[in-house]
């Protein structure tokens, strides 16, 4: 079974631009979930996408945002980068079942992103 | 509020020596569950286990296993005589049934380094 894929891998932008990033879950995987990788704040979650819906949020300003598509894959963009999104960013999946609160999250390679 | 602590900020040891890597959490849910993944320097994370809280049974895998006890709040993960390709960094991780975010919230992760 094919594993979480994340495009592109790498990634350059300078302040002011926006970004989208892509996520694909492993196959028959419902949820999506996005993390930020920093030095200095460690792992920290961005958000989670279920059915086409934002079910949860962590403690982001607006201008990181996401969408799921009904095949379930999902995009994270960030609007008006600055420098303090260089980061990488990891996007998990897990199957979400009904009450499925508590499963395993599998995650990507990650995305690196660096604002220059 | 959900914490999780790792103490250890490295570790080196010299290859097949055992190695403990310690984890306190904090929650104030009854249902929970904690994970532990392992980050290469590819940078994708790796999962390795997940706990209810009911389940407080240790768990062994080969040369890893795992000491939950609710009575600290630790979920301690031993590796038995190491080995190079166990040189990693270690995240500890909790998710909790509470309503909100329900997302993992990470500790800051132990640098394993195994020396030949």
């Amino acid at each position: 079974k094919a594993g979480v894929t994340q495009t592109p891998r790498y990634l350059i932008k300078t302040r002011g631009q926006q970004v989208t990033l892509s996520c694909s879950p492993i196959s028959g995987h419902r949820s999506v979930s996005w993390y930020q990788q920093t030095p200095g704040q460690g792992l920290q979650f961005l958000f989670e996408y279920f059915s086409e819906t934002q079910r949860n949020k962590g403690n982001f300003p607006g201008r990181f945002s996401g969408r799921q598509f009904s095949n379930s894959r999902s995009e994270m963009n960030v609007s008006t980068l600055e420098l303090g999104d260089s980061a990488l960013y990891l996007c998990a999946s897990s199957r979400r079942t009904s009450g499925g609160i508590g499963d395993t999250q599998y995650f990507g390679p990650g995305t690196r992103l660096t604002v220059l | 509020a959900q914490k999780v602590t790792q103490a250890q900020t490295e570790i080196s040891v010299v290859e097949k020596e055992d190695v403990t890597l310690d984890c306190v959490y904090e929650t104030r849910d009854t249902t929970y569950y904690l994970f532990w993944y392992k980050q290469p320097p590819s940078g994708e994370l790796v999962f390795l286990i997940r706990r209810n809280s009911f389940d407080e049974q240790n768990e062994i895998s080969g040369r890893y296993s795992w000491n939950f006890q609710k009575s600290t709040s630790s979920f301690n993960f031993t590796i038995t005589a190491s080995q190079v390709v166990d040189s990693a960094v270690y995240f500890c991780a909790l998710m909790y049934s509470g309503g909100g975010a329900d997302g993992l919230t990470f500790g800051k992760g132990t640098h394993l380094i195994i020396q030949p």
